[in-house]
Parts: structure tokens; sequence; C-alpha cells
């Protein structure tokens, strides 16, 4: 079955340090691959996607993510956290369906994140 | 702002009950899309529709049902409710259905079953 694995629950980096976030798929084939992020009491809000072409993308507030086929992973990254970066993130695909018709995600457990001043 | 609203923003009710959950999507989008975040099942998909017919359908209970009128709103609707239901509902949208369409996530109705 399609699953999204972020092995780390909670993730503590202080204010200025970069900060990597894990995210790995298990899928038959390349998936479309997005991160979103939940501030507190907030729906998700996009970050970045990736379907194909360059493997590292850029999102927005100044992450990007690397599509690594052979590890099936695509981590989120960051060179420099804000105390506003303070989150929960979180991984997603949305499987390829042939027709395009349908559009749901899968998502992964979640990672917060906390930013220490 | 994502433009997706949800109403209403907390609900608190008993088992046994009823309730009905309301999502109006983004200005344009035809998709909507149901989501249930609960601290033990994490984010999960639960139905999809696309102007007015259902799309796909995930982990939603029997018990649940949903429609998109033609208006394109939708309506998620929970019954014979469990303390298990208490959970964050998300509600997003994307203007087409395709797994590549970007989802626009609303500010989510909490619902405690008490």
């Amino acid at each position: 079955a399609q699953s999204v694995t972020q092995p780390d629950i909670h993730i503590t980096v202080s204010e200025g340090a970069s900060l990597e976030l894990r995210c790995n798929y298990s899928y038959g084939a390349t998936p479309y691959l997005f991160w979103y992020v939940q501030s507190p009491g907030q729906g998700l809000q996009l970050l970045l996607k990736y379907f194909s072409g360059d493997t590292l993308v850029q999102g927005i507030k100044g992450f990007e993510a690397e599509f690594k086929r052979s590890q099936s992973s695509f981590n989120l990254r960051k060179p420099s956290v804000h105390w506003s970066d303070a989150a929960e993130y979180f991984c997603a695909v949305a499987p390829i369906n042939y027709g395009g018709s349908q559009g749901n995600l899968i998502f992964g457990k979640g990672t917060k994140l906390s930013v220490k001043p | 702002d994502s433009g997706v609203t949800q109403t209403p923003k907390h609900l608190i009710t008993a088992t046994g009950q009823r309730v009905t959950l309301r999502c109006s999507p983004r200005s344009g989008d035809l998709s909507v899309y149901w989501y249930q975040q609960s601290l033990d099942q994490g984010l999960q998909f639960l139905i999809q529709y696309y102007n007015g017919e259902e799309r796909a359908k995930g982990n939603i209970l029997e018990r649940f049902s949903a429609q998109q009128f033609p208006d394109l709103h939708s309506e998620l609707n929970l019954s014979s409710l469990e303390l298990g239901d208490s959970a964050l509902y998300f509600c997003a949208s994307s203007v087409a259905p395709g797994q590549g369409d970007e989802q626009y996530f609303g500010p989510g109705t909490r619902l405690t079953v008490t």
C-alpha cells in the first residue's frame, strides 16, 4: 500500500541553524510529492511540490526540497531557520492514477518543528 | 487566507447525534476534498468531489456522507457520532480534479463528541 513516512516526530533547532526534515514514500512509481506546513490553529499551506524534472525544487518562505529516486525520499531543507518557522510540517504524495481524475493526498504523520531563540 | 471557508469553526455534540459540516471552495475551484485529522490516525483523506460528482473515496465510514451542490459548496454529514469521531475536519479545493493540482485548505472544523 502507498505510504509516507516522516521518521522524526519532533525536531528542535536553534534560530539561524539549518534544517532538514525527512520524508520517505512507498510507491511503485514516482508519485507527485508535496510539503505542507500547518501553523497552530491554521489549515495547511503548500510549501512546494515535485512532479518531474529538476530534482531540487524551490518553495515559499525559503524552503527547498530534493527528490532522490534511489532513496524514495523527498527531504525538506532550509538554510537558516526563523522563529516563525515553528509549525508542523507534512509530507504528502498524490498517487498517480491514469486519467488524472483523482487528486487525493496521502500524508505522513508530520514533524513538529520547535525553534530555540 | 486560502479562500476556502468552513463552518462552523467548532462543534461540540453528544454521542449518537448527527452534524453537518459546510465548505465553500475558492472561487473558480471545481473540486472539493474532505480530510480528517486526529491524533491517532493523522491526516486521512475521506472523499473527493468534482463538479458535483464523487471522484474518489478514502477511509470514509458508512456513517459519514458528503455531497457537492450545484453552487459547488460541499457538506459533510456525520451521523451516529462516536467519541472516536472527535477530530479536525478539513476541506480543501482545487481547480481541477487531478493529482497534480494544488489543493488549498480551509481552516478546519474542530468536532468534539462528548
